[in-house]
């Protein structure tokens, strides 16, 4: 069964203060990771889809790394509008047209000002 | 910039009713799924539908659930007779088609509270 542990599962920091979240995965024969953003109530909006082992993607303060095991989400000098919880989700091999996500727990960051 | 629609925000029902959440896709997109997510639980796969059909769904998905695109623009789930476990968020989320795009886009969810 695929499984996606995300640690830490809360984290507090103060603002401009540098980290990172972890994703980790077992799939057998990952197609796609994703990153997504949610805030309370609502729903998850999509930041950044990383293939293989080695790929980096940027946006603003954010930068989501991938190796064969884990992904990384590095926040870069965080304002307090970064807090939200931050989801990953793994997509195993197209085997059918479905496509599932199937989504870690989540890290709920907090930047305080 | 297109987002994926659902209606209600907020739904209250009786333990044994049925309920049908709604959903508008993005306009060209051809992948449709829900997602529920359990208060403080992890976001969890119910169907997905492609083609006027359900390509894939999870042992959530019972014959108590049921999904319809029943015109060329609302995605819908049904649920039968509903019960105190069933009260989550419900998102719908869409696809476009083509290489590559695999990243899906969520609607801002239905709250479904089950009495």
């Amino acid at each position: 069964e695929d499984q996606v542990t995300q640690s830490p599962e809360a984290l507090r920091l103060q603002e401009g203060e540098s980290s990172s979240l972890n994703c980790s995965y077992t799939v057998s024969g990952l197609r796609g990771l994703f990153w997504y953003r949610q805030d309370p109530g609502k729903g998850p909006e999509f930041l950044f889809t990383l293939y293989s082992a080695g790929e980096e993607k940027e946006k603003e303060r954010l930068k989501a790394t991938l190796t064969k095991k884990e992904s990384f989400l590095h926040i870069t000098a965080p304002k307090p509008e970064d807090s939200a919880t931050y989801l990953c989700a793994v997509q195993p091999p197209n085997n059918n047209a479905g496509n599932m996500l199937t989504f870690g727990g989540g890290t709920r960051l907090m930047v305080k000002p | 910039e297109p987002e994926v629609t659902q209606t209600p925000s907020h739904q209250v029902t009786q333990m044994g009713q049925e309920v049908i959440l709604r959903c508008v896709p993005i306009s060209n997109h051809l992948y449709f799924y829900w997602y529920r997510q359990i208060l403080g639980q992890k976001v969890e796969f119910l169907v997905s539908f492609y083609n006027n059909e359900i390509s894939e769904k999870s042992e959530i998905f019972d014959d108590q659930f049921s999904v319809e695109r029943p015109d060329g623009s609302n995605f819908t789930l049904k649920i039968r007779s509903t019960k105190l476990e069933d009260s989550a968020m419900y998102f719908c989320a869409s696809r476009r088609p083509g290489q590559g795009a695999d990243e899906q886009f969520f609607g801002p969810g239905t709250r479904l509270t089950v009495l």
